[in-house]
């Protein structure tokens, strides 16, 4: 089954710098997105790259995806202590009516 | 513009009790309606997922059941209650279309079951 899989599991860094998290998947996808989630609320939606794209910006974020080694990157730049808070990578597949989420990656952003 | 309803925020049930939970979208028709559990710092595991009334397909057995008896309305319900079924359960509505985009996320309800 296509499973994003994210790493690292946690990521504890400074304000000012700039947080990478990784996703992997095993099979083929249309869209792969991300979310995120605030401690005991709901996901949402920060940004989908489509199959056919490479790279991708939104403000402070940036997704690149390579479909040859099923793997996409978050990076959020400058990351403020706001930006804590665990982010997920879902796949959409080619026909499929839903996503498979990964176990996603907790970002803390010390001030 | 559309919004997405849950209730209730949080929901303590003795084992063996019945469940059920719901969710409504507003401002928007003909969804696809998602029911997700999150376990205690993990990811999402899809349960049930809608593409119109009446229409349910579950993604892994359990002790659970979703019903859409209305296009705006998603319900999940269970007869017996077992303490494996707590956890952070999350509504999601996605604008109807092949391939699926973006999905929209209710506030959620936390469960425990004692």
């Amino acid at each position: 089954s296509q499973q994003g899989e994210e790493d690292p599991q946690a990521l504890s860094i400074q304000e000012g710098e700039n947080a990478t998290m990784n996703c992997s998947y095993k099979t083929s996808i249309n869209n792969l997105q991300w979310y995120r989630q605030n401690s005991g609320r709901g996901l949402v939606h920060l940004i989908l790259i489509r199959s056919n794209e490479r790279e991708k910006h939104s403000g402070r974020l940036r997704v690149t995806l390579d479909t040859s080694k099923k793997s996409s990157s978050l990076l959020i730049t400058a990351s403020r202590a706001a930006d804590t808070a665990s982010y997920f990578c879902a796949t959409g597949g080619e026909d499929g009516q839903n996503f498979v989420f990964g176990p996603g990656t907790r970002l803390s952003v010390l001030p | 513009s559309q919004t997405i309803h849950q209730w209730p925020a949080t929901l303590v049930q003795p084992v063996g009790s019945p469940l059920s939970l719901e969710c409504t979208v507003e401002g928007t028709s003909n969804p696809n309606l998602y029911w997700y559990r999150q376990a205690a710092g993990r990811g999402l595991q899809l349960l049930f997922y809608s593409v119109g009334i009446g229409q349910i397909s579950s993604e892994v057995p359990q002790n659970l059941s979703a019903s859409r008896p209305q296009d705006r309305q998603f319900i999940l319900s269970s007869k017996k209650l077992l303490l494996s079924d707590s956890g952070f359960y999350l509504c999601a509505w996605s604008v109807a279309s092949l391939p699926v985009n973006e999905q929209f996320f209710g506030p959620g309800t936390r469960l425990t079951v004692l």
